[in-house]
């Protein structure tokens, strides 16, 4: 099972919208997540189920997708989200993250 | 409040062997597996395998099948990762994190903080 993401890096101005994608090489259901990490910090679990928000997360990061493609979308970028996300399935052993990508400032 | 606390940063040489812990608190540490992630300087995150600390059930991706040893405590609710002989390529930032659901194929909601270990000459 391989999972690959694209861009590697996203540059986008705060206020605006990122839009993140995630590919399996088969189909993984709804078994599919993605995660944030900041500089120094540990991964944070956003979406879990495909579209579903882990608690605590705000209502602009949203999930969807389906079979092998799937995306984040965060609207309305705030500072606080320039980060690096990992997009992660579950369904076929072993679970694997993809290899991230990076959100920086345009 | 749910936390997973791990061990602080080691150094070691090559050779040399190494377990490091990660304790849960917060919620019933036997009811949910604790998965263990490695990343690399620079890198992204590998998934490297889970345990289920009630009973000790292990499962191991086999990039990491003979590579490490998962193990738990259920008395002090820590489960451990450790080396047996370490290589410089082992030199990453481990980190533990806890499943939400008792199935083994899930995703993890909680993360401890993360250890770095080096290993070098």
């Amino acid at each position: 099972m391989v999972v690959t993401q694209s861009p590697d890096t996203l540059s986008v101005s705060p206020g605006e919208r990122a839009t993140l994608s995630c590919r399996t090489s088969q189909t993984v259901g709804t078994y599919f997540a993605w995660y944030q990490q900041k500089p120094g910090q540990a991964p944070r679990l956003l979406i879990y189920d495909v579209s579903t928000r882990a608690a605590g997360i705000p209502g602009r990061f949203s999930g969807s997708g389906s079979g092998t493609e799937f995306t984040l979308t965060i609207s309305n970028l705030q500072s606080e989200d320039f980060a690096v996300y990992y997009c992660q399935q579950y369904n076929k052993w072993p679970p694997a993250f993809g290899p991230g990508t990076k959100v920086d400032v345009k | 409040e749910v936390q997973l606390v791990q061990s602080g940063a080691e150094v070691k040489k090559p050779g040399e062997s190494l377990k490091i812990s990660c304790k849960g608190s917060g919620y019933i540490f036997t009811n949910y597996w604790i998965g263990w992630v490695r990343q690399m300087p620079g890198k992204g995150l590998e998934w490297m395998g889970i345990i289920f600390p009630d009973d000790s059930d292990t499962r191991y991706s086999p990039s990491f099948q003979g590579q490490v040893t998962m193990s738990a405590d259920k008395s002090t609710n820590t489960a451990y990762l450790q080396w047996s002989s370490l290589k410089a390529s082992d030199s990453a930032i481990y980190y533990c994190a806890k499943t939400p659901l008792t199935t083994v194929t899930t995703n993890f909601d909680y993360w401890g903080q993360g250890t770095l270990v080096t290993v070098s000459s």
